[in-house]
């Protein structure tokens, strides 16, 4: 039972370009989501995250939309750099679990120079 | 400031035995989080330690059980190993004020790649 999906296992693009992540949930419970970036050989770090009170968030390069009538998010990276390429996790949580969170599969992104 | 630090980086192991990988949180965290990330897929949730006592556990048998210390270190210790447990292991850690029920930035470790065979 996967809770948070990401269908696309991979997505390649040119270097500024716009990267385009997306990720559905099927728990109506989750009120607050997040974007993990995981190099190889290294833990996954924080890159943005969103309240479900709101739909949109955005810091530098990286905008989080939220659409919780469809159960999706995504995550847009503008201009998209080589330094991006990685795997993007991302992960929901609700009020009563707090930061226990649920990731999805991951995406792993290729910016091509 | 150290970061979050995880020991051993690698583990071979064969199925029946016993394992203990050790997580040392950030300075000045209260709180680890444990992770199983299987080859191919997103981290999944194990068990949380807040101030010494499991607070959360997800989807995973009682043969995984958890340690936190008064230092806020912690260990996971998986008996009578599976196959299946071949897996990355991160941990992460936060400061939480009540119990862990917050939003808290985790940090993660680089993990324990636990190999059974």
């Amino acid at each position: 039972d996967q809770q948070v999906k990401q269908n696309s296992p991979s997505l390649s693009v040119q270097e500024g370009r716009i990267s385009i992540l997306n990720c559905d949930y099927t728990n109506s419970m989750f009120d607050y989501f997040l974007w993990y970036k995981k190099y190889p050989a290294e833990g996954p770090t924080f890159l943005i995250s969103i309240s479900s009170i709101k739909d949109k968030n955005e810091d530098g390069r990286f905008t989080v939309f939220l659409n919780k009538s469809a159960k999706h998010l995504s995550l847009h990276i503008v201009p998209s750099q080589p330094g991006d390429s990685a795997v993007y996790f991302c992960a929901a949580s609700t009020k009563a679990a707090g930061n226990k969170l649920t990731f999805g599969g991951g995406t792993r992104v290729l910016v091509k120079p | 400031e150290t970061g979050v630090t995880q020991s051993p980086t690698h583990l071979i192991k064969t199925r029946g035995q016993q394992v203990t990988l050790r997580c040392s949180s950030q300075s000045g965290h209260n709180t680890v989080s444990w992770y199983q990330q299987a080859l191919g897929q997103g981290p999944q949730f194990i068990f949380q330690y807040y101030r010494e006592e499991e607070n959360g556990r997800g989807n995973f048998p009682p043969r995984f059980s958890g340690l936190q210390f008064p230092n806020y270190s912690s260990e996971l210790n998986v008996n009578a190993l599976e196959l299946d447990d071949s897996a990355l292991y991160l941990c992460a850690s936060s400061f939480e004020l009540a119990g862990g029920r917050s939003y808290n930035e985790q940090f993660f470790g680089p993990g324990t790649r636990l190999t059974v065979l």
